[in-house]
């Protein structure tokens, strides 16, 4: 089965400091998503990528897909107290031959800004 | 458009009790809806998923069950709660058309004592 890798764990910058997470797949993506979760709420979707060398962005927030599609990043520019929170990414999950719109998720990154 | 919503939001359980979490998507027909747990280490595990009324998968043999009634209502229930049970659990739907983007409701807070 597909496994997706994150990293950092954590990560905790000054506010205004620019930061990435990656998300590492053992396989192929073929859909590649980020959410973001506040602690005890459910998750956003920040945006999704589909096509090896595609990057999205949204408001400070800049995600891209690598060439090979095995390897997304998430980069956050100028960071400020509200982009604290878990990142997580989910990958289309293919096992089996049929989706079934289902996503595997990668373990999450732990974001603190300081003020 | 669509909202998701989930109750109760937080809920504590003794061992042995029964469970039942309940999920509801308004403003979209037919669509694939998910069952999440999540628990301390921050990962989300498939429990179950739904492509249409009465069709249940389950991805992990556990004590919990899940049901749906209707187009756009998924429960999550047990007979028999146990302590490994607690967790954060969340109820997702999608389309699966041209992506297979899931929208995540606000989540159950279960604990079992």
């Amino acid at each position: 089965s597909q496994e997706l890798e994150q990293s950092p764990q954590s990560l905790i910058v000054q506010e205004g400091k620019n930061l990435t997470i990656n998300c590492t797949s053992s396989k192929t993506l073929y859909g590649l998503y980020w959410y973001k979760q506040k602690y005890g709420e459910g998750l956003i979707f920040l945006m999704m990528l589909q096509k090896g060398g595609e990057e999205k962005s949204h408001e400070k927030i800049t995600a891209k897909l690598d060439e090979k599609k095995q390897q997304s990043s998430l980069h956050i520019t100028a960071s400020q107290p509200s982009h604290a929170g878990i990142y997580l990414c989910g990958a289309d999950d293919y096992a089996g031959g049929t989706s079934y719109g289902k996503l595997t998720f990668g373990q999450g990154t732990i974001l603190t800004v300081h003020p | 458009s669509q909202t998701i919503h989930q109750w109760p939001a937080t809920l504590v359980q003794p061992v042995g009790s029964p469970l039942s979490l309940e999920c509801t998507v308004e403003g979209t027909s037919n669509p694939n809806l998910y069952w999440y747990r999540q628990a301390a280490g921050r990962g989300l595990q498939l429990l179950f998923y739904s492509v249409g009324i009465g069709q249940i998968s389950s991805e992990v043999p556990q004590n919990l069950s899940a049901s749906r009634p209707q187009d756009r209502q998924f429960i999550l229930s047990s007979k028999k709660l146990l302590l490994s049970d607690s967790g954060f659990y969340l109820c997702a739907w999608g389309r699966a058309v041209s992506t297979n983007t899931q929208y995540f409701g606000p989540g159950t807070r279960l604990t079992v004592l």
